[in-house]
This record gives C-alpha cells, sequence and structure tokens, in this order.
C-alpha cells in the first residue's frame, strides 16, 4: 500500500542537540512538506519542497533545516538554534501540480518530539 | 496573519444530532479548500473537498458549503456519532499557491 512513514513516533532529545525526523513516501508525490502543531496553534508550515534538490522556508523555518536528495525522502533536522523545539511534527505530501480528486496532502502520523 | 479561520475551539453535540463546524478564510484567491480529521497523535487524514465552482460537496454523512462571497466554509455532519469526535481542521489554496493554509481546528466531542 502506498502511504507516508514517519519515524521515529517519540523521539526525546536533550538540549543542545540536533537531531533528524524522517519522513517517506512511496505514493510518487512531487511536493513534500513539515508541518509543526503546537496546542491551539494548528498547522504552521515549516519548509517544502516541490522538486527533488529545491526547497523553500515555511512560516516559522528558523532553527530548522531539510533535505530532498531522494523524490522518496524528506528529511528535518531540529538544530539546537530551534528555542522551543518540543512539539508535534508532522510530515505530508501531495502532487503539485495537477488538482485532480487525490488533490491534497496525505499525512503521516505524525512525531512527537520532546525535549528533556 | 492567519488567512483561515475556524473561531470555535471546540464544539459539543448530542449523538444522533448535527455538527456544523464553520471556518473562514481572507485570501480571495483561494479557490480548493479541504477538510481534515485527526485524532490524538495521529496524522489528519483527508476527509471532503470542495472547489469553487461549487456550492456544495456530499459524501455520505458529511456535506461541506462554500459561500464566495462571504469567504466562509461549513462542514455539517449528519447524523453525528461518537467515532467523529476528533479535531477538524480546515485548509485552503489557490491555483498559484504552494501551499494549503489551515486553520487552528475545532475539537468536535459527540456525545453518547
Amino acid at each position: 500500500d502506498g502511504g507516508i512513514t514517519q519515524s521515529p513516533k517519540y523521539l526525546f532529545r536533550k538540549e543542545g542537540q540536533n537531531v533528524t525526523l524522517s519522513c517517506e513516501q512511496n505514493l510518487n508525490h512531487d511536493a513534500m512538506y513539515w508541518y509543526r502543531q503546537d496546542p491551539g496553534q494548528g498547522l504552521r508550515l515549516i519548509y517544502y519542497s516541490q522538486i527533488v534538490n529545491d526547497f523553500q522556508k515555511g512560516d516559522i523555518a528558523e532553527g530548522y533545516s531539510v533535505s530532498r536528495e531522494k523524490k522518496e525522502s524528506f528529511p528535518l533536522t531540529v538544530t539546537s538554534a530551534q528555542k522551543n523545539p518540543t512539539a508535534f511534527y508532522l510530515c505530508a505530501s501531495s502532487t503539485s501540480q495537477n488538482r485532480g480528486s487525490d488533490y491534497g496532502y496525505t499525512f503521516g502520523s505524525g512525531t512527537r518530539l520532546t525535549v528533556v | 496573519d492567519q488567512q483561515v479561520k475556524q473561531n470555535s475551539p471546540s464544539l459539543s453535540v448530542q449523538e444522533g444530532r448535527i455538527s456544523i463546524l464553520n471556518c473562514d478564510y481572507t485570501n480571495s484567491m483561494f479557490d480548493y479548500f479541504l477538510w481534515y480529521k485527526k485524532y490524538p497523535a495521529e496524522g489528519p487524514t483527508f476527509l471532503i473537498s470542495i472547489s469553487s465552482i461549487k456550492d456544495k460537496n456530499e459524501d455520505g454523512r458529511f456535506t461541506v458549503f462554500l459561500n464566495k462571497s462571504a469567504k466562509h466554509l461549513s462542514l455539517h455532519i449528519v447524523p453525528s456519532q461518537p467515532g467523529d469526535s476528533a479535531v477538524y481542521f480546515c485548509a485552503a489554496s489557490s491555483n498559484t499557491g504552494n501551499q494549503f493554509y489551515f486553520g487552528t481546528g475545532t475539537s468536535l466531542t459527540v456525545i453518547p
């Protein structure tokens, strides 16, 4: 079955350490996205990528970095510069060009990051 | 600035009754709208969509209404079931945009 996989589901990090969240999709989607969810704040866009080797900052990119070396993979690194990294992180993918019946995001199941 | 707003953080409805979730947007270029359902510690799942060429789209118990002049859409769930208890997000995009913009979500509780 096609889908989008995020790992791990729960992650603990010490302050001052970088950590990388994995996101893999086998949907052949061109575009991939990283969102952050905090209580009462909805989904805020961190980074997105429409094609391999290209990505754009979202609304809250500071303290994060990404790479898009393969179509299937879009890992997110939470760096020590991110002041408040504890959150629920969601990865999504979509067909970026075609507005057919399947247009929209497919989300992963999320990663809960806790800084200790 | 929030381009998509869900002004009701929570809603409680009796089982069997209608649930109405509302969403407002500010960008007149938005022409495609989605509703997602999210359970705790899970990713959102697609529920229903509507494009601006329509004012209504129906799928089983779920109907989305779009009022372009008011920049308002609503999701109706009839009849509501306890399994519908979740957070519902609306999202909007434009034909020239690269992303969907999400509202802050409405937490629906259906009381048995």
